[in-house]
């Protein structure tokens, strides 16, 4: 099946940093997902994002799916981005079976 | 803005014991799932339903898994013997085309004892 892999696994951010999540996926998708786990372990939808870019607050996400990839941008982040990132793709030829990336921790310090 | 919910949001079970999790997708939603999460790992996918019957499953969804859409509002998952490795969140999700977001539930979280 596809892999995605999520890097960095974990990361500390000062309140007001920057910060760029990325996810690596081996083969050819027809969609993608970026979700935020939050520390109560709810999945939030952030992206829904087979291509392109898009933006929403401080957050935006971009997909080259030509090169298997997609890029998360936290900007001025804020203690309430803390949690864990995840990508999800579907498997090759389908659409329902979706697999999870491996996830990217986030704490963001006061 | 309408939203999955699932019921129990915990559950505490005994080894070998039945449980059944409970889901309300959203109202005018085709495709439904079930994921479920060990703790400290990733989102796993276990099956997706559509039409009435499975349209694809995982190889963890194995005969003691089952799910069901009893009426026109409840989509649920049966666990009919429980393990201690079946210990985990699990997550409901939905949408109304399969291109489209799939939208999450809060979860339900399961302990086995």
């Amino acid at each position: 099946g596809i892999q995605v892999e999520q890097s960095p696994p974990d990361l500390i951010l000062q309140e007001g940093a920057n910060s760029t999540l990325r996810c690596n996926f081996s083969d050819s998708v027809n969609n993608l997902q970026w979700f935020h786990q939050n520390p109560w372990g709810q999945l939030i939808n952030l992206f829904y994002i087979p291509s392109g870019t898009k933006q929403n607050g401080r957050l935006s996400a971009t997909t080259v799916a030509t090169e298997r990839y997609s890029l998360l941008y936290i900007s001025s982040s804020q203690t309430t981005d803390s949690g864990v990132y995840f990508c999800a793709v579907p498997n090759s030829g389908g659409y329902q079976k979706v697999t999870f990336g491996t996830g990217t921790k986030l704490q963001v310090i006061p | 803005e309408p939203e999955v919910t699932q019921t129990p949001s915990h559950q505490v079970t005994q080894m070998g014991q039945e449980v059944i999790l409970r889901c309300v997708p959203i109202s005018n939603h085709l495709y439904f799932y079930w994921y479920r999460q060990i703790l400290g790992q990733k989102v796993e996918f276990l099956v997706s339903f559509y039409n009435n019957e499975i349209s694809e499953k995982s190889e963890i969804f194995d005969d003691q898994f089952s799910v069901e859409r009893p009426d026109g509002s409840n989509f649920t998952l049966k666990i009919r013997s429980t393990k201690l490795e079946d210990s985990a969140m699990y997550f409901c999700a939905s949408n109304l085309r399969e291109r489209e977001t799939q939208y999450f539930g809060p979860g339900t979280r399961l302990l086995v004892l």
